[in-house]
C-alpha cells in the first residue's frame, strides 16, 4: 500500500501558485519524498525530490516539515498546462542501490482554470 | 539524451493472445521497471530489471514476465490475455544514482 496520504482534487486559478499537500506520517528517516505527475494517458513524470531539506527547481518547489511527515509541492504560477494528477511517493534512498520500484497511490487531480 | 521509450504505442489483442511489449531505456541507464495502469487499481509496479537479472516483482500472476538484454532493453510478455489485461503498460528507467524517468506507455486493449 500507499505510505502517503493526498487529497483526491484540488482546483487553482491560472497564474496563481497551486499548493499540494502530502501526507506520509510513517515515513522512515532513510525515505525520500518524491513527487510525480501524469498529464491525462501519459506517462509519469518526474518533478522533483527531498529528503529533508526543501528543495527547487524549474518546475517546483518542494517544502518538507520539520518533523517529515508532510510535505507540500508548490507550482508557483500555474498553467492550463499544469492540470494533472500529481502523485506524491516516498522511497527508500537515492542513490547507488535503490531500487526502481514506486508505490503509487491515487494522486491529486489538480485542475487548472482560466 | 533521448528518453524512454516504449513500442508498440497502441495494441489490439483478442483472448487468450499472447503480447510482447519492447521498451528502450535512456542510454546508460541498467534498470527497467514495468507498471500497470488500470482505472480500477492505479499504477501497480509488476517487476524491475537490473543488469538483465529481475531485482524486484510485484504482485502479478505468473502470466506476466519479462527480460532484459545486454543492451538493457527489456520486454515484458503477457500469456493467455484476459479481458482485465486492458491498460497502459508504462517502462521506465534509471541510473544507479538517478531518479527514474518513464516512458509514453503502450496502450493495450483485449477484446
Amino acid at each position: 500500500d500507499a505510505k502517503t496520504t493526498q487529497p483526491p482534487s484540488m482546483d487553482c486559478a491560472e497564474g496563481r501558485a497551486a499548493n499540494l499537500p502530502c501526507n506520509h506520517s510513517t515515513i522512515s528517516g532513510n525515505e525520500y519524498v518524491y513527487w510525480y505527475r501524469q498529464i491525462h494517458s501519459q506517462g509519469p513524470q518526474y518533478i522533483i525530490h527531498g529528503l529533508k531539506n526543501n528543495e527547487t527547481n524549474e518546475m517546483a518547489s518542494l517544502i518538507i516539515t520539520e518533523d517529515r511527515k508532510s510535505s507540500t509541492l508548490i507550482l508557483p504560477h500555474a498553467t492550463l498546462r499544469d492540470t494533472a494528477v500529481y502523485y506524491c511517493i516516498v522511497r527508500v534512498g537515492h542513490g547507488s542501490g535503490n531500487t526502481g520500484k514506486l508505490i503509487f497511490g491515487q494522486g491529486t487531480t489538480l485542475q487548472v482554470k482560466p | 539524451k533521448a528518453g524512454v521509450t516504449q513500442t508498440p504505442r497502441y495494441l489490439i489483442k483478442t483472448r487468450g493472445q499472447q503480447v510482447t511489449l519492447s521498451c528502450s531505456p535512456i542510454s546508460g541507464h541498467r534498470s527497467v521497471s514495468w507498471y500497470q495502469q488500470t482505472p480500477g487499481q492505479g499504477l501497480q509496479f509488476l517487476f524491475e530489471y537490473f543488469s538483465e537479472t529481475q531485482r524486484n516483482k510485484g504482485n502479478f500472476p505468473g502470466r506476466f514476465s519479462g527480460r532484459q538484454f545486454s543492451n538493457s532493453r527489456s520486454e515484458m510478455n503477457v500469456s493467455t490475455l484476459e479481458l482485465g489485461d486492458s491498460a497502459l503498460y508504462l517502462c521506465a528507467s534509471k541510473s544507479d544514482v538517478d531518479t527514474q524517468y518513464f516512458g509514453p506507455g503502450t496502450r493495450l486493449t483485449v477484446l
